[in-house]
């Protein structure tokens, strides 16, 4: 089985201080984690994903196996990353797994 | 944005009553899914469709049937033995049978009960 958890559902900062939205999974095998986000009136849409090791409008994700946590960082929050982020997970071996699995979601605001 | 779409924005239920919400991809993605949308409960996968004519159940599946009968279109009916179908469902699309690879969303339904 496999399951996600992000243990907050509201984040709330000030403009230009230090974000981190916690996510850690459950999985047997080797996974695959993403982080997406909904921005308000818009579409879901992925954020990052972990085996790209990229940094998309500030935000990075350390895949820590041994914490078994993906979680989303950004130095210095802006006003236009409040939003709803969702931690997902799939498999990594094809065909073993079809499915993405997702977190329940946490909302960050940021205050000017 | 195109690319994935879903009619109607808005849908209204009766009791007892069959609805279909539609999903419809020019993306050429062999995989389609259907989630529902609850405040506080994230995202559930009610159906997934890796290929024409092939569907298999998420997990929430009790109340909703689906069918792939093109690779462009995923269309959802909600039964009415789905007792509780007050949501916003998504549907989504991934290029790579098999494996998920990364999800493109269309803009949603909202389903209401009268």
């Amino acid at each position: 089985a496999q399951r996600v958890t992000q243990p907050e559902k509201l984040l709330s900062v000030f403009k230009g201080a230090p974000v981190e939205l916690k996510c850690n999974y459950s999985y047997s095998g080797s996974p695959e984690l993403f982080w997406y986000v909904q921005y308000s009136r818009q579409r879901l849409q992925l954020l990052l994903r972990h085996i790209s090791r990229e940094s998309i409008k500030g935000f990075t994700a350390d895949l820590n196996k041994g914490e078994t946590s993906f979680h989303l960082k950004k130095p210095f929050a802006q006003e236009e990353d409040s939003a709803m982020y969702y931690c997902a997970l799939s498999g990594r071996r094809t065909g073993a797994n079809s499915k993405l699995t997702f977190g329940k979601g946490i909302t960050l605001s940021v205050r000017p | 944005d195109g690319g994935i779409t879903q009619s109607p924005k808005y849908l209204f239920r009766k009791e007892g009553q069959n609805v279909t919400l539609s999903c419809e991809q020019n993306l050429n993605h062999d995989a389609m899914y259907w989630y529902r949308q609850d405040p506080g409960q994230g995202l559930r996968l009610i159906y997934y469709s890796q290929i024409v004519n092939d569907f298999q159940k998420g997990d929430i599946a009790e109340g909703y049937s689906v069918s792939r009968e093109k690779k462009e279109s995923f269309p959802l009916t909600v039964t009415s033995a789905q007792k509780n179908p007050t949501a916003f469902y998504l549907c989504a699309s991934s290029m790579e049978r098999g494996r998920v690879g990364t999800q493109y969303f269309g803009p949603g339904t909202r389903l209401l009960v009268l």
